[in-house]
């Protein structure tokens, strides 16, 4: 199945610093790639996804690329804000089907 | 509009009790997953539905867990007997189909803990 791996695990910035969150995956054929973030006490909510027909989305702070080739993927926040602070968990599908494999999260904290 | 609705929020019981988490999904979702989340593991994928019917639940841990879903708003996921090692947060999602693409919309989640 598929296995996907995040890192770093903890990322601490500064407030208007950028963050960047780095996934790998090993199905070649996974073709969906969603980031969600958790903050306390919360479920997962998705803030943004990129499909395998393209290289790069964009939405304001936030950015998402995709190498296939490599089959690895990154997310993006430019700007941070301390209410950026949260865990990040990158996902791919396993399948056809939309059932998602996680990452172990990353946990971002935005300093003031 | 209403997510994806789960109770109850918090529970602690003791070992050996039964334990019943519920889900209401997304009205017109035809697909309902539940998710365990815990720091060791992170989310695990316990089994999902589609159209009511369990497609996949290779992920469920043991015969102590079992789902159901009697129709297309209500899901139980239920641990029998519970054991300490039990303890964690257990979400429901759904999605309006299993095809690949679509949002899973989570809920708020369970927070389960077994003494």
């Amino acid at each position: 199945g598929e296995n996907v791996e995040q890192h770093p695990s903890t990322l601490s910035v500064q407030e208007g610093d950028s963050a960047v969150i780095k996934c790998t995956y090993s199905d070649s054929a996974s073709n969906y790639f969603p980031w969600y973030k958790q903050e306390l006490g919360k479920g997962p909510q998705l803030i943004i996804d990129i499909r395998s027909n393209v290289g790069e989305k964009k939405d304001q702070r936030i950015a998402v690329t995709l190498n296939k080739t490599a089959k690895h993927f990154s997310l993006h926040i430019t700007e941070t804000q301390p209410e950026d602070s949260a865990v990040y968990f990158c996902a791919a599908t396993s399948s056809g089907y939309s059932t998602l494999t996680f990452g172990k999260g990353t946990m971002l904290l935005v300093s003031p | 509009d209403a997510g994806v609705i789960q109770s109850p929020r918090h529970e602690v019981t003791e070992m050996g009790q039964e334990v019943t988490l519920r889900c209401k999904p997304i009205s017109g979702h035809n697909s309902l997953f539940w998710y365990r989340q815990t720091m060791m593991r992170g989310l695990e994928l316990l089994i999902y539905f589609n159209n009511n019917v369990p497609i996949d639940d290779s992920g469920m841990p043991e015969d102590r867990f079992s789902a159901k879903m009697p129709n297309a708003s209500f899901s139980t996921l239920k641990i029998q007997p519970s054991e300490p090692r039990d303890s964690a947060v257990y979400f429901c999602a759904s999605s309006l189909t299993l095809s690949s693409g679509n949002t899973i919309y989570f809920g708020e989640g369970s927070w389960l803990t077994v003494v």
